[in-house]
């Protein structure tokens, strides 16, 4: 099955810089890879999402890179605010929501002010 | 257009009892699949469901069962729990099963 592997598991950046969350996956076939963030207590909400075909995506100030070859994909957010604070999650998955998404172990970002 | 609904938000059992934890999908989503979250094993698939039909199932015991009605409500039920079933147990719905879900509150189980 798939193996998704998640780096770091902790990311402390000043306010205003960047950051950037690494996964890399096992299985060749993995076409979808969605990021999710969790604030404490909440559920994890989608915050950006890359198709296989597909190797960059942009959203405001988050954008995800995806390089096949390598089988990894990466979450890049830019000029980092407080209410970034949270758990992220990546996943993957060859088969949609119907063989279930298999996720990363999560990376805490902290954003120092 | 709402959400995806949990039901019950918070619980506690005892070791042996079982639970039956409820979703309602987003209307018109037709697909629903269940999570188990932990700290130490983070974000597990455990089945999904659609049209009434178990599609895929993860790698959890046969205590974990789940069914999906007509009107595309899921729930899933845990029989003789241990205290290793403590865990947030989240739904998610998608229109016809795919890429995108979307999850649920979810449910916090503790056993004692």
């Amino acid at each position: 099955g798939e193996n998704v592997e998640q780096h770091p598991s902790t990311l402390s950046v000043q306010e205003g810089d960047s950051a950037v969350i690494k996964c890399t996956y096992s299985d060749s076939a993995s076409n979808y890879f969605p990021w999710y963030k969790q604030e404490l207590g909440k559920r994890p909400q989608l915050i950006i999402d890359i198709r296989s075909n597909v190797g960059e995506k942009k959203d405001q100030r988050i954008a995800v890179t995806l390089n096949k070859t390598a089988k990894h994909f990466s979450l890049h957010i830019t000029e980092t605010q407080p209410e970034d604070s949270a758990v992220y999650f990546c996943a993957a998955t060859s088969g949609g929501g119907a063989d279930g998404l298999t996720f990363g172990k999560g990376t805490h970002l902290i954003i120092q002010p | 257009k709402a959400g995806v609904t949990q039901t019950p938000r918070y619980l506690i059992k005892t070791r042996g009892q079982q639970v039956t934890l409820s979703c309602s999908p987003i209307s018109g989503h037709r697909s629903v699949s269940w999570y188990q979250q932990t700290p130490g094993q983070g974000l597990q698939f455990l089945f999904e469901y659609f049209s009434e039909t178990q599609r895929n199932k993860g790698n959890f015991p046969g205590r974990f069962s789940g069914r999906q009605f007509s009107n595309s409500r899921s729930e899933m039920n845990v029989s003789t729990l241990e205290l290793g079933d403590s865990a947030l147990y989240l739904c998610a719905s998608s229109s016809d099963g795919g890429n995108t879900i979307y999850f649920g509150e979810g449910s916090w189980l503790t056993v004692v």
